[in-house]
């Protein structure tokens, strides 16, 4: 593994079933985060960990859950998904939440909700 | 909160030079980024202000203002490579990036 990964790639999910998307790093950064892309809204925060065993609520945390049992894993799960949770998702990590270090982003993973 | 703005498209011609323009309202300031996006592919780094002035790398720059709440992206000698989004993005004082919703610059031959 290099930088990090996003799995799946992409996704066609029914409305109302529960799905964890899965983010791993194995530049052993503290800090963690989860986004959602939408055509003119640009990238938006769901939520982030600024090291293992921390957690925080982004600007759009609603039908969204993360845990950080250790530094290199950082899962979102969608407890019951709706048509509106259909977008890009992107995890990134930076080597600590201050300072200048950059985010560095995994590939997406694609999800249709339908 | 954050409130990003950046032009939607502009469209410039192989080898020309483009300034894509970031204004921001922000509570607490930590820093600007700007981020290259390919279609279909992740965010990429490009550079990053946290005081006043020019920032050059290669065929890009960067300039903050702080005190007017702007920072610009200059690409130079552009090529057909740079068709591209470029996003800007303000870190807060709790350390959290917004992300404006992304300029997509055209190159043409």
């Amino acid at each position: 593994i290099a930088g990090i990964t996003q799995a799946p790639t992409s996704q066609i999910l029914a409305a109302g079933r529960r799905m964890t998307l899965r983010c791993t790093q194995d530049m052993r950064h503290n800090a963690m985060y989860w986004y959602r892309q939408d055509l003119g809204l640009g990238l938006r925060l769901i939520h982030y960990s600024n090291t293992a065993g921390t957690t925080g609520k982004g600007e759009v945390p609603d039908g969204y859950s993360v845990s950080r049992a250790n530094t290199d894993d950082f899962p979102l799960t969608l407890a019951s998904a709706v048509p509106s949770q259909t977008s890009v998702y992107f995890c990134a990590s930076s080597e600590s939440a201050s300072g200048q270090e950059t985010q560095y982003f995994g590939p997406g993973t694609r999800l249709l909700v339908l | 909160g954050q409130n990003i703005d950046q032009p939607t498209e502009m469209t410039a011609t192989e080898g020309a030079i483009v300034q894509i323009n970031c204004t921001y309202q922000t509570s607490g300031f930590n820093g600007l980024f700007w981020y290259q996006q390919h279609a279909g592919e992740a965010p990429t780094f490009l550079s990053y202000n946290v005081l006043d002035g020019l920032e050059e790398k290669g065929r890009f720059s960067s300039f903050l203002s702080r005190s007017k709440g702007y920072s610009y992206l200059l690409l130079k000698e552009l090529q057909m490579k740079d068709s591209a989004s470029y996003l800007c993005a303000v870190r807060d004082r709790d350390y959290k990036l917004s992300f404006g919703a992304g300029t997509t610059v055209t190159v043409r031959a």
